[in-house]
């Protein structure tokens, strides 16, 4: 069954640094969406992109955040300079179609740690 | 008023015992609904989309009001395998494709 796959499991990065999540989304899959989960609240909505632009992005997807797919395959999240409220789980998802039936899937996540 | 809201439990239940979550949402313009689960540590896993005629995937069946907007996931024959987290979640912009998820109901199915 195809899946979603996110390098690394675990990412360490002292304050102020860039960090690259990188994401293979599911191969015949056309949107593509982060999502962050911060240690014990909810999943939030980053960003989705389609058709190599964003089409949304939440109020967290600040200037620091940017999103690529500079091939055919991987979709990156590029924090800029990191602080250390984005300490989170960052989740990658992708869905063929969207709107009302469009099943998001999501890979097993980057945990990223700011130290 | 929060977009998605869930009773986060936690819910401990022996196995085989029969178990309701609820949720309801903000936006009566919200166009899907799902359930996922997330086990400790790991990734949301859709388990079902939610219809508006209510739909049944074996031990699991979902139910949509959108008059009370109000979701329901009803589990029977609780297995110790369906110990986990699950996850409301609604696309609440018609075209949008950003899920909004509630925090979650944390069930136990205890042997």
């Amino acid at each position: 069954e195809p899946e979603v796959t996110q390098t690394p499991s675990h990412q360490v990065t002292q304050m102020g640094q860039e960090v690259i999540l990188r994401c293979v989304p599911i191969s015949n899959h056309l949107y593509f969406y982060w999502y962050r989960q911060i240690l014990g609240q909810k999943v939030e909505f980053l960003v989705s992109f389609y058709n190599n632009e964003i089409s949304e992005k939440s109020e967290i997807f600040d200037d620091q955040f940017s999103v690529e797919r500079p091939d055919g395959s991987n979709f990156t999240l590029k924090i800029r300079s990191t602080k250390l409220e984005d300490s989170a789980m960052y989740f990658c998802a992708s869905t063929v179609i969207q709107g009302a039936r469009g099943e998001q899937y999501f890979g097993p996540g980057t945990r990223l740690t700011v130290t | 008023r929060k977009e998605v809201e869930q009773d986060p439990g936690p819910f401990n239940v022996p196995e085989g015992a029969t178990v309701a979550f609820n949720c309801t949402y903000s936006n009566s313009a919200s166009q899907s609904f799902f359930w996922y689960r997330q086990d400790c540590r790991k990734e949301p896993k859709l388990l079902m989309s939610v219809y508006s005629s209510g739909n049944e995937d074996g031990r699991f069946t979902a139910q949509l009001n959108r008059a009370s907007q109000y979701i329901s996931l009803l589990i029977r024959d609780s297995k110790l395998s369906d110990s986990a987290t699950y996850l409301c979640v609604v696309n609440m912009r018609p075209g949008a494709n950003n899920l909004f998820f509630g925090t979650g109901t944390r069930l136990t199915v205890i042997p």
